[in-house]
């Protein structure tokens, strides 16, 4: 099966920089996905991981380790509407399913 | 472009009926995901459709059902309702994998 862990909730403050965890524990692994969620929205798609290293989208990067089985979502320059929940997720082989954390709650405060 | 698009987005149920959900994916998407998401349980898979086949299914009960039609466009549909099936269903479309999913607005079901 696939388990995944994230911090259940993450408080920063407008403009700094916050990093949210994800490990993972899988039966095979072919990459790793992050959501953004916002209260009454739907998951969109931030970042996908299929190899080692750095993904940068802007203010927004994403880490893969697959030796340590762990990623990390890193959010620069935090902004008020950053305020949402973060999903960590991995593919099964066949690409036709994801397993999902239980999300991180993000507060930026001002 | 348009993106996934799902219908009704909030609905109120009795116990005991049933329901049908329906999803119409990004225009040129042959793949089509059902979650459901819950405060308790969080996002979980429900099944996959590609080119009108489940592909996938997970681990839900057999009240819960679905299927693509030949424009891609999904529906599920949920029997038998209880008051544990109330929740958010989303549906996520993409073009094969589901590496880069896109999802819906979702539908909040609440059974009274």
């Amino acid at each position: 099966g696939q388990s995944l862990e994230q911090p259940s909730e993450v408080t920063a403050v407008e403009g700094a920089i916050v990093q949210i965890n994800c490990t993972y524990q899988t039966s095979g692994f072919y990459g790793l996905s992050w959501y953004q969620q916002h209260d009454g929205g739907a998951p969109t798609f931030l970042s996908y991981n299929g190899l080692d290293g750095l993904e940068e989208t802007g203010r927004f990067s994403s880490f893969l380790s697959r030796s340590d089985s762990y990623g990390y979502l890193l959010l620069q320059e935090l902004q008020m509407k950053d305020s949402a929940s973060y999903f960590c997720a991995v593919p099964n082989n066949a690409g036709n399913m994801l397993t999902f954390g239980g999300g991180t709650r993000l507060m930026v405060k001002p | 472009k348009a993106g996934v698009t799902q219908t009704p987005r909030y609905l109120i149920k009795t116990r005991g009926q049933q329901v049908t959900l329906s999803c119409s994916p990004i225009s040129g998407h042959r793949s089509v995901s059902w979650y459901q998401q819950t405060p308790g349980q969080g996002l979980q898979f429900l099944f996959e459709y590609f080119s009108e086949t489940q592909r996938n299914k997970g681990n839900f009960p057999g009240r819960f059902s679905g299927r693509q039609f030949s424009n891609s466009r999904s529906e599920m549909n949920v029997s038998t309702l209880e008051l544990g099936d109330s929740a958010l269903y989303l549906c996520a479309s993409s073009q094969d994998r589901a590496d880069e999913a896109f999802f819906g607005q979702g539908t909040r079901l609440t059974v009274v």
